[in-house]
Formats: C-alpha cells, structure tokens, sequence
C-alpha cells in the first residue's frame, strides 16, 4: 500500500462548477499537508499547506485535513479554464530528517 | 527576479554517456533537492542537500551522483549506470529542512536516453 493515495483522474468539470480534489494517507506521522499545482510541463507551485488538522481558505481555494480519516481535500469554487492542471497532494511528518511524500497527482480539465 | 533555473529544458543523449543536469538558485535556500517525475508517479527523491558540502541519499540514489560546493548550485549528474534515465528531473529548494514543506520547484529537464 503507497502511503499516500490520489485518484490520477482525469477529472473534467464545466467552468463555474466547484472542483473536490483528496488524497488519503496511511501514516499518522504526517503533519503537514501541501497541495501543489502544475501545469504540462512545468514544475509544481505550491498552492496551499496546512499544519495539522482543520481548514485553509485562499481565495477561490480551500484545504481542509481530517487527521482522524487519515483524509484531506482542496476545493476549488468558480473553477477557471486556467485551473485546468495536475494537482499535486504532499504530506510531510515535520522531521528534519524526513523527506515529502507526494500523492501521484490528479488532472483536472475545466470545460468553457 | 528570485527562483530556481534548471538548464537545459530538453536534453538527448546516447546510452552509456553520463549526463549533467543544471540547478541554481537565487532565493538563499539553505536545503536544495532533485526529484523524478515519471508518468503516472508521484515525485522521486534522488538525492537532497541541507547545506554546503553537505548531501543525502533519497529513495532512488543508485546511478546518480550531486555536489554542493556553492549553495546556489546544486548540479545532478545522470550516470550510465542509471538503468531507465529518461525522465522528467525536477530541482527544488526550501529555506531550511525545517520548511521542508514549502519547496520551490524549477522548470525541470526532460531527458531523453536512447
């Protein structure tokens, strides 16, 4: 079993819609949780990370954490054609000596 | 006009011929990693470096070497030991391994082995 799973998609929603990405993680260990953008081709941007459990709104983008489901998600609210990439979940137990895992990704599509 | 470059973009090279892959920064990142995208999969952790002079073995080290003699550079060289080296390379860097969290990425290479 991966420790950190994320459904590859590919996902297409119309624009407008509102867009649930998750990722499921088997180690308790975590405590950072990231959420990473990109686009074909590039390297990911760090949309978004969260400490521990609970919610993180920025703008159109929220990141909530279930530690207890060992679940997280990012919705994304009035999604854009430039929304359309892979997103990128990660997690990271807070150790110097520990390294990030990162789920394989998801793409997403946003229709016009 | 901070980030991490990675030169080149594309690279081509024969089987059996060591390759090396380009990583600067301009942010004063202490903590410099490389990674491996294939399709499909998540990042690979090849090698990672806290400070100067200084780096680790990640998950997938073997046919791969790095240095760090500058802390705005940290060059990946692609042995001919590498079994499957076509792959998309990915630099990062954080300000600390304390902030291992928030990584930058560069644009990666796309190498290609044939």
């Amino acid at each position: 079993q991966k420790e950190v799973e994320q459904d590859p998609g590919p996902l297409s929603v119309p624009e407008g819609a509102i867009v649930s990405l998750n990722c499921t993680y088997s180690n308790s260990a975590f405590q950072y949780f990231m959420w990473y953008r990109q686009y074909s081709r590039k390297g990911p941007e760090l949309l978004m990370y969260t400490y521990s459990s609970g919610n993180k709104e920025d703008g159109r983008f929220t990141a909530q954490v279930d530690k207890s489901s060992k679940y997280i998600s990012l919705f994304i609210r009035d999604s854009q054609p430039s929304d359309s990439a892979t997103y990128l979940c990660a997690m990271w137990p807070y150790s110097s000596a520990s390294k990030i895992i990162f789920g394989s990704g998801t793409r997403l599509s946003i229709r016009p | 006009d901070g980030g991490i470059t990675q030169s080149p973009k594309y690279l081509f090279r024969k089987e059996g011929q060591n390759v090396t892959l380009s990583c600067e920064q301009n942010l004063n990142h202490d903590a410099m990693y490389w990674y491996r995208q294939d399709p499909g999969q998540g990042l690979r952790l090849i090698y990672y470096s806290q400070i100067v002079n200084d780096f680790q073995k990640g998950d997938i080290a073997e046919g791969y070497s790095v240095s760090r003699e500058k802390k705005e550079s940290f060059p990946l060289t692609v042995t001919s030991a590498q079994k499957n080296p076509t792959a998309f390379y990915l630099c990062a860097s954080s300000p600390g391994t304390s902030t291992s969290y928030e990584q930058y990425f560069g644009p990666g290479t796309r190498l290609t082995v044939t």
